[in-house]
């Protein structure tokens, strides 16, 4: 079935710092992968899709490029906020099969 | 607002008891997935359904249930309640199985 790995965390960025965190996803065909956010306390929201290969996804100064060749998704931000700070989970869907979620990685943006 | 409704928002229960909670999906969306969240496990698929019939299962204990009706809403029934059952419950849907998944808030299921 799908599978997605992405970084452990939590990782910690000061203020207006370069994000990058990693995802690689493992599916069948042709999947549409995807990064949602959960911010303290709430569900989660998506904050970026991408449906087929080069396609970049952006959003709210987020971005990830769908690399087939890497079967990457890598989320970045040229300079988080504090108010960026969140769990963050890379995901992959194909076909009629579940949204499988990678384990989430935890940002933490200090002034 | 996601138009994912989850209730209850909040559940305290005993150990051994038997809990229903239920998810009403966004206006059109056939499919609907469960979630849980704890603390130490992250995000684990429970099941996943589709237009009233199961197409995905996950971590699911055999003391959790769930189905979905044919008003395409769902229902995950979790019995003999443990402390370890302690966790946010998720339910998202959308509206085929590859396309994204909007979530509900949540329900917040203490067992004590």
């Amino acid at each position: 079935g799908d599978s997605v790995t992405q970084m452990e965390g939590p990782v910690t960025l000061s203020e207006e710092a370069f994000l990058t965190i990693n995802c690689t996803y493992t599916a069948t065909g042709y999947p549409s992968l995807f990064w949602y956010v959960q911010y303290p306390g709430e569900g989660l929201q998506l904050l970026l899709k991408a449906t087929k290969a080069d396609d970049k996804g952006s959003n709210k100064g987020f971005e990830a490029t769908y690399r087939k060749e890497t079967t990457s998704f890598h989320l970045e931000k040229g300079s988080v906020q504090v108010s960026d700070s969140a769990v963050y989970f890379c995901a992959v869907s194909g076909g009629y099969q579940k949204v499988t979620f990678g384990t989430g990685t935890k940002l933490q943006v200090i002034p | 607002d996601s138009g994912v409704t989850q209730t209850p928002k909040h559940l305290i229960t005993a150990t051994g008891q038997r809990v229903t909670l239920r998810c009403s999906p966004r206006s059109g969306d056939l499919s609907v997935y469960w979630y849980q969240q704890s603390l130490d496990q992250g995000l684990q698929f429970l099941i996943q359904y589709y237009n009233g019939e199961e197409r995905a299962k996950g971590n699911i204990l055999e003391r959790f249930s769930a189905q979905q009706f044919p008003d395409l809403h769902s229902e995950l029934n979790l019995s003999s309640l443990e402390l370890g059952d302690s966790a946010l419950y998720f339910c998202a849907s959308s509206f085929q199985g590859a396309s994204e998944a909007f979530f509900g808030q949540g329900t917040r299921l203490t067992v004590v």
